[in-house]
Formats: C-alpha cells, structure tokens, sequence
C-alpha cells in the first residue's frame, strides 16, 4: 500500500526559508521510472505543480519557481524534501506530494500522480 | 503556451450522468491525462489516466461509474448515476516538456 505524509511547518514569516518533508512508503524512489513531485494550492484556488524528484536523482522544476525551489531525497528516510526560499503571503497553500510510477510512451517517462499526501496547511505571515 | 482547459462549472441531477472535458492546447494533443476528484475539505484522489485513443485506467478502487474517453484534443470524465458525494472540484493533470500541468478545474454541483 502507497501512502504519502507531508510534514513541516504551518506558519512562517515573509522572507524566510520554507522546508517541507514528504515521507513515504510502499514503494521505492531508486525503481527506475518513479517520481515523487510537489504540487500546492493557494485557498479557493486550483492545483500548481512545483517540482518533481525523479528515481534517478533528476529534478525538475516549475518555471516560474524555478530560482526558489530545491528538491532532494533522503533514501535511507524514504523521504523527499522541498525547500523554497524568500517565502511570501502569496505563497500561503495547502502543499502536497504525489507519487508517480512514471508512465512509459513515445517521449520518455511521463508523470501522472497516482497517489497523493493529505497536503499541509502553510500560511505566511508576519 | 502549454495549457489544460476546463469548463470552471458544471451541474448535473442526482441519478443523471454528466460528461466534463479537459482540452489540450495546440501542439501537445495526443498527451495522456489524468483526472483528479476533489471534494470539499479534502486533498486530490486519482480516478483514471486517460489515453489520446480513449483508452482509461483507472485508479484502486474508483467505482464503474466513471470512465473516460477521448476524441482528438478533447479528454473525458463521464460519471454515471450520479451521487451526492461526487459533488466535487475535477482536475486534469497532464505532463510534457519536463513539467507537469494542471487544468483550472471543474467544480461538479450534484443538484
């Protein structure tokens, strides 16, 4: 069985670093395909993907966050780690990690989140 | 630009069926989809990936009630016999050029 948890904290201040933990299980990040990504969304908003932490240690990530975003694995926790930089009002959103097996097609592996965390809460404010 | 595009509503009868589309931009219209339910206070569930010949696979445990389609750019959620608890926000996920992306959404109102 897949589960996905995310953790972190639920309030922080204008400027600073964010870090969110995903810790998962049921399966593992160094099987070839497989992605974990985070995805947020601001209150009566839709979905925003950020990034995508990919089994062979790849990232990627969204364009327009690309300069504040880092994602990373910790094999030996089965957990995959967000952190974003110089956090603003604007960023506040329920943030959530999804699991993908990586689909494989004519370009590659494509990325469709089959399992997702409950998200957290994260509210930036002074 | 490489965009999903969803009606933002939708209504339908308890018991009818509703059909909701998600359409792919110019350029990327044989991408795979996926679709997501979210309900009200709750976080995503996948319900199917959807094929650009109209194939579906469906995740655990989505009833026989939903199925998907296709036709050209255009991707389909059909939810039969509709229930009040598929009263709920549906997204359409796709992914290319390195990045995932999601459609605005589709608020699903059971009347």
């Amino acid at each position: 069985q897949i589960t996905l948890k995310e953790s972190g904290p639920t309030l922080v201040k204008p400027t600073q670093t964010l870090t969110l933990t995903c810790t998962f299980s049921g399966f593992s990040l160094t099987s070839r395909g497989m992605g974990v990504g985070w995805i947020r969304q601001p209150p009566g908003k839709a979905l925003e993907w950020l990034a995508l932490f990919y089994w062979n240690d790849e990232q990627r990530y969204s364009p327009s966050l690309r300069s504040r975003l880092t994602v990373t694995k910790d094999t030996s926790k089965n957990q995959v780690v967000l952190t974003m930089t110089n956090m603003d009002p604007v960023d506040t959103a329920t943030y959530y990690c999804a699991y993908s097996p990586g689909y494989s097609d004519s370009r590659g592996y494509s990325y469709y989140f089959d399992y997702w965390g409950q998200g957290t809460l994260v509210t930036v404010s002074s | 630009q490489f965009v999903l595009t969803q009606s933002p509503s939708a209504s339908a009868s308890l018991g009818a069926s509703v059909k909701l589309t998600c359409t792919l931009s110019s350029g990327h219209t044989s991408y795979a989809i996926a679709w997501h339910q979210q309900q009200p206070e709750k976080g995503p569930r996948y319900l199917m990936k959807v094929n650009s010949d109209g194939s579906h696979t469906k995740g655990d445990g989505i009833p026989d009630r939903f199925s998907g389609s296709s036709s050209g750019a255009e991707r389909y959620l059909t939810i039969s016999s509709l229930q009040s608890e598929d009263e709920a926000d549906y997204y359409c996920q796709t992914w290319g050029s390195g990045m995932a992306v999601f459609g605005g959404g589709t608020q699903l109102t059971v009347l």
